[in-house]
């Protein structure tokens, strides 16, 4: 069966490095990936897409790649912030492009400490 | 533009009651799509809107049912509550519902508790 896995379930990092998380996914064949960040209480907050024939994609302090002989994507902060500390959660979307055909991954908790 | 709204947001009913959600989408939006957030299981999808008719269901039971107005916005029940259905419920909307180009917008959701 299809399957996502985001890499631990919380991640700590000083203030100022970079980020890394980590969508490994089995069984499945994306079209897209996005990547979402949710504060506590709140709904997800939409962040990128990347489609699977785009390496990589930037947004502002974000970088997001893509590759999917690895079936894996990388969501980078750089110069985080404590401002950056949430989930973070990695969707993969296919087979369609409704709302029913994206699968999400659990989420990785973020705290970046000052 | 005001944000995706839903009501309530939070809500608690005992074993065997029914419950109905709110959720207002985005001005101009046709797509709204619902989700069930809950620690064991992440974020899984429930059914989407579109223009009054249901375009898509996920895998819940029958309990679970939904409908559009003509306005756009949407409401969910949720009958015969179980333990189980103790979760967050997030309500999303997009312009048309294309997850590959529009962006979904999510509301604050409606946290269910069932006693």
């Amino acid at each position: 069966s299809q399957k996502i896995e985001q890499n631990s379930e919380a991640l700590n990092i000083q203030e100022g490095k970079t980020a890394t998380l980590t969508c490994n996914y089995t069984n499945y064949s994306p079209a897209y990936l996005q990547w979402y960040r949710q504060d506590p209480g709140r709904g997800p907050v939409f962040l990128l897409l990347i489609r699977e024939n785009e390496k990589e994609k930037r947004k502002e302090r974000l970088k997001v790649t893509f590759d999917t002989t690895l079936k894996q994507s990388l969501f980078h902060i750089t110069a985080s912030q404590p401002a950056d500390s949430a989930t973070y959660l990695c969707a993969l979307g296919g087979g369609g492009s409704s709302a029913s055909k994206i699968i999400f991954g659990s989420g990785t908790r973020l705290s970046i400490r000052p | 533009k005001a944000g995706v709204t839903q009501t309530p947001r939070y809500l608690i009913k005992t074993r065997g009651q029914q419950v109905t959600l709110s959720c207002s989408p985005i001005s101009g939006h046709r797509s709204v799509s619902w989700y069930q957030q809950t620690p064991g299981q992440g974020l899984q999808f429930l059914f989407e809107y579109f223009s009054e008719t249901q375009r898509n269901k996920g895998n819940f039971p029958g309990r679970f049912s939904g409908r559009q107005f003509s306005n756009s916005r949407s409401e969910m029940n949720v009958s015969t509550l179980e333990l189980g259905d103790s979760a967050l419920y997030l309500c999303a909307s997009s312009l048309n519902g294309d997850q590959s180009t529009d962006t979904q917008y999510f509301g604050p959701g409606t946290r269910l508790t069932v006693l």
